[in-house]
Parts: structure tokens; sequence; C-alpha cells
């Protein structure tokens, strides 16, 4: 069972350039997100998609972009990548249920230097 | 904006103590989980609870979400080093069900 499925684990990046982090699901989930997470600290939401086609902000959605051009697919695009978008990214899914479970990727450590 | 505040932010103890955690808004939700995560992994769900008063148990650890859907609490019994992690509540919006709040998680440490 391959879940949600995230790369590239691990990246360094320099300032300014930019990069795309892969996200994909098996589960035929309708709801996906994007979440950074800094050390120690909680998850805050930078987009989320409730269906193909269909993309929303979250709480800190500045210097990234999202795309949902299928269920299975949602990619999150760094541009002009700055320090303070080092942290750890997950990508999750759940179903439609009020009540449905949020399965995560294994997370991408990103270095920006 | 609607907050979901969990505490405490951290918690040190020792093997065999009982602790609790809280999550705490002033929202009501549709449901509340609870996910822990371990170092250099995604959070996993732990549990979700759905109706006003719900006590659900999951061998030492007790779930409970409050009377009004607003507040839950997970009490961990004779905690072990394996329990040690970062506990993290989420809500699910009332009537917008892909909107979860995230409580700032508590991070746990047993000693042996």
């Amino acid at each position: 069972n391959a879940g949600v499925t995230q790369t590239p684990k691990f990246r360094i990046l320099k300032i300014g350039q930019s990069m795309t982090l892969q996200c994909a699901q098996d589960m035929n989930h309708n709801y996906m997100y994007w979440y950074r997470q800094d050390p120690g600290m909680g998850l805050k939401l930078i987009y989320y998609s409730v269906g193909a086609g269909i993309t929303d902000k979250g709480e800190v959605p500045n210097g990234y972009n999202v795309s949902r051009s299928t269920t299975e697919y949602f990619p999150l695009r760094l541009e002009l990548a700055a320090p303070s978008q080092t942290s750890v990214y997950f990508c999750a899914s759940r179903d439609q249920s009020y009540s449905g479970e949020l399965f995560f990727g294994e997370g991408s450590r990103l270095t920006v230097l | 904006t609607q907050l979901l505040e969990q505490s405490p932010q951290f918690l040190s103890i020792q093997e065999g103590e009982n602790l609790t955690v809280y999550c705490n808004s002033s929202s009501v939700f549709s449901s509340l989980q609870w996910y822990r995560q371990e170092p250099g992994e995604g959070p996993v769900l732990l549990v979700t609870v759905v109706t006003g008063g719900e006590v659900k148990k999951l061998k030492r650890l007790t779930f409970q979400f409050g009377d009004a859907r607003k507040d839950s609490s997970l009490h961990i019994t004779a905690a072990q080093p394996g329990d040690t992690g970062l506990y993290l509540c989420a809500g699910a919006k009332l009537g917008s069900n892909y909107q979860l709040i995230w409580g700032a998680g508590t991070k746990l440490i047993i000693k042996p």
C-alpha cells in the first residue's frame, strides 16, 4: 500500500532557486493538503485542495504555488527560495467524511542556504 | 480565527507516571482527532472522537471529547518510553469538513 508518496526526501537549495515538491496519493482522496513544520512545532497549512482543479490558500501561502490537475497529484512549487522556507514539508490526504483520517507522506526536508 | 489551544507545549516525566494533554477551543468541531508524530516521520492517527462526551481507550491512552464538542483531552496511564513523541490534536471545522484546525502540539518525553 503506497498511500501518500512525497519526493524528494531531502533537498538543499540556494537562495533564489525554485523547485517542486511532488506528492501523489493512490487512495482516491478528494482532499489534499500541504503543511510545513518547523523544528519542534506543529503544522502550518500552506495550500489545500478539495478536488481536481480546485485549490485554495492556507495560513502561510506566500512564496508557494500549487496545482491539482488530477485527483492523484498535488505538487507544491517554491519560487525564489528564501531561508525562511527552510522546513519539513508534509503532504497529506483524506476522504470527504467529517471524521476521515488524514494520511501523511514521509515528509520532505528542505534547506535553503 | 478559529484556534485550538493545546497544553502543555512540553512535558518530560518519568516512566510510570500519568499525564494529561488538553486541547481547548471556543468553537464547536464536528470531530476531533489525535495524532502522534515520531522524529523523521509524518503524524499518524491515534483516534477520532465525534460525539460530545465520547470516551475512547487505546490500551493505556484514554481520549475524551467534551460534551459541547469544543475540547478534548488525552490521558496516558503509566507512561512508557515508547510513548515519547509529538502529540497533535486536530478539529474538523463544523460545516466544512475539509478544514482542519490544528493544535500547536505537545512534545512528550518519557524518561526510563
